[in-house]
């Protein structure tokens, strides 16, 4: 089974500090991780993806990723949030042996960034 | 290019009715997916389909029913709606049926009520 966790329901950051959003996961093998981020009644846009090789993976909007295997983390950050960063984050897993291309969602993260 | 798109947008139904929502895509993508979304349980997969006559059952499948009989088109049919199915209904769509797994492109969304 596969499964993650975003600890933090909430992130509260000023404009222009640096943006961290947590995730861990767990899987059976060895994982894909992707970043969403979900504006007020929009669907889900993708932010990044690691699949292999480099653990600092670089995406859209500014955003990077640290993959860390010996904590099983994917966090998502940003050095300088900005006031349109305010969104929910969605953090998910794929295990490379299921089928399906299935994905599994984290909770969300909401980040607010305040001016 | 449109990308995924859902019908409708909004739907209010009584309990006991039915009613299908509508996906299309337009990006040739193999895979289709539909999620639910419910606050602090971030997006759950109902059901999926990995080609054209295909289907299979997801998290959280029970009182839902799917179709998939043209490629572009994944159906999501509710037979007996009730309270509990009042959510926000995503589609989402892939390609890559081997190798690394390709993003998923998310629909805008279905916001269902059912009273």
């Amino acid at each position: 089974a596969q499964s993650v966790a975003q600890p933090e329901d909430q992130v509260n950051v000023a404009e222009g500090n640096p943006l961290t959003v947590k995730c861990t996961y767990s899987v059976s093998g060895n994982p894909y991780l992707f970043w969403y981020v979900q504006y007020p009644n929009r669907g889900l846009q993708f932010l990044l993806k690691y699949i292999t090789g480099d653990n600092l993976v670089k995406g859209s909007y500014g955003f990077e990723a640290e993959f860390n295997k010996s904590q099983t983390s994917f966090h998502l950050k940003k050095p300088s949030a900005l006031v349109s960063d305010s969104a929910l984050y969605f953090c998910a897993v794929r295990d490379i042996q299921a089928a399906g291309n299935k994905l599994t969602f984290g909770g969300g993260t909401r980040v607010l960034v305040k001016p | 290019n449109a990308g995924v798109t859902q019908t409708p947008k909004f739907r209010v139904l009584k309990t006991g009715q039915s009613m299908t929502l509508l996906c299309a895509q337009d990006m040739n993508h193999e895979y289709m997916y539909w999620y639910r979304q419910d606050p602090g349980m971030g997006l759950r997969l109902i059901h999926y389909s990995v080609g054209e006559g295909t289907t299979a059952k997801g998290e959280v499948p029970d009182g839902y029913n799917v179709s998939r009989l043209k490629k572009q088109n994944f159906l999501l049919g509710l037979e007996s709606a009730a309270p509990s199915q009042t959510s926000v209904y995503f589609c989402a769509s892939s390609y890559s049926p081997s190798g690394p797994p390709d993003t998923q492109y998310f629909g805008p969304g279905t916001r269902l009520t059912v009273l």
